[in-house]
């Protein structure tokens, strides 16, 4: 069965960092394109950034660009996001998905994990 | 950027009735458009892609239409596993892939 497990959410101050990742299984990881997606407290979901099956095109949503940093690694089956200058406005549950093409939707998604920026 | 909207918001219903959800997109995205259910604490689940394409898997009480900038999920006969927010989202061309901002449906 096809999992992604996210890992890596906590509590940070404004300001700073965490590095969130997602393991993939049961799946051939490199052929699928991965995504980000957040959600905030009592909010919708927002796409917050993309990487491409070979790690060679990245996109980000104008309020995470500049501060995070898609990226994974195909050998260990595993994707990351590198968020920095973390703000209020970050926290939420950010899961992560994948999709052979983003053109036909992201078909799995984890169950998420919490960001809390706080002080 | 592509805006989505969706249409009501929130609404409730009963077991066994027909629902149908709309979405607008600001702008023609074709058939570029994807419909996920959305429970708390759980996993998004995808339901259709390309407009109206049903995912493996999903019930076929389930259907999605339109094309351009107006697109719907109709829910044939409610089911009590059918409570959820479900939201839209566009796949056209780059990014950002907007979601709309969500329909709850709830029991009456």
């Amino acid at each position: 069965e096809v999992q992604l497990v996210e890992s890596g959410g906590g509590l940070v101050q404004p300001g700073g960092s965490l590095r969130l990742s997602c393991a993939t299984s049961e799946f051939t990881f490199s052929n699928y394109e991965m995504t980000w997606v957040r959600q905030a407290p009592g909010k919708g979901l927002e796409w917050v950034s993309y990487i491409s099956g070979g790690g060679d095109s990245m996109y980000y949503a104008d309020s995470v660009k500049g501060r995070f940093t898609i990226s994974r690694d195909n050998a260990k089956n595993s994707l990351f996001l590198q968020m920095n200058s973390l703000r209020a406005e970050d926290t939420g549950v950010y899961f992560c998905a994948r999709a052979y093409t983003v053109t036909w939707g992201f078909d799995y998604w984890g169950q998420g994990t919490l960001v809390t920026v706080s002080s | 950027d592509i805006q989505m909207t969706q249409s009501p918001s929130s609404l409730s219903a009963s077991v066994g009735d027909r629902v149908t959800i709309t979405c607008r997109a600001s702008q023609s995205i074709s058939r570029y458009l994807n419909w996920y259910q959305h429970k708390p604490g759980k996993a998004p689940k995808l339901l259709i892609y390309a407009a109206s394409d049903l995912q493996s898997g999903v019930p076929s009480r389930f259907s999605g239409g339109g094309s351009g900038t107006d697109f719907t999920l109709t829910i044939s006969s409610l089911q009590p596993d059918d409570f959820a927010v479900y939201y839209c989202q566009h796949s056209y061309r780059t990014p950002p892939w907007t979601f709309g901002q969500g329909t709850k449906v709830d029991i009456k």
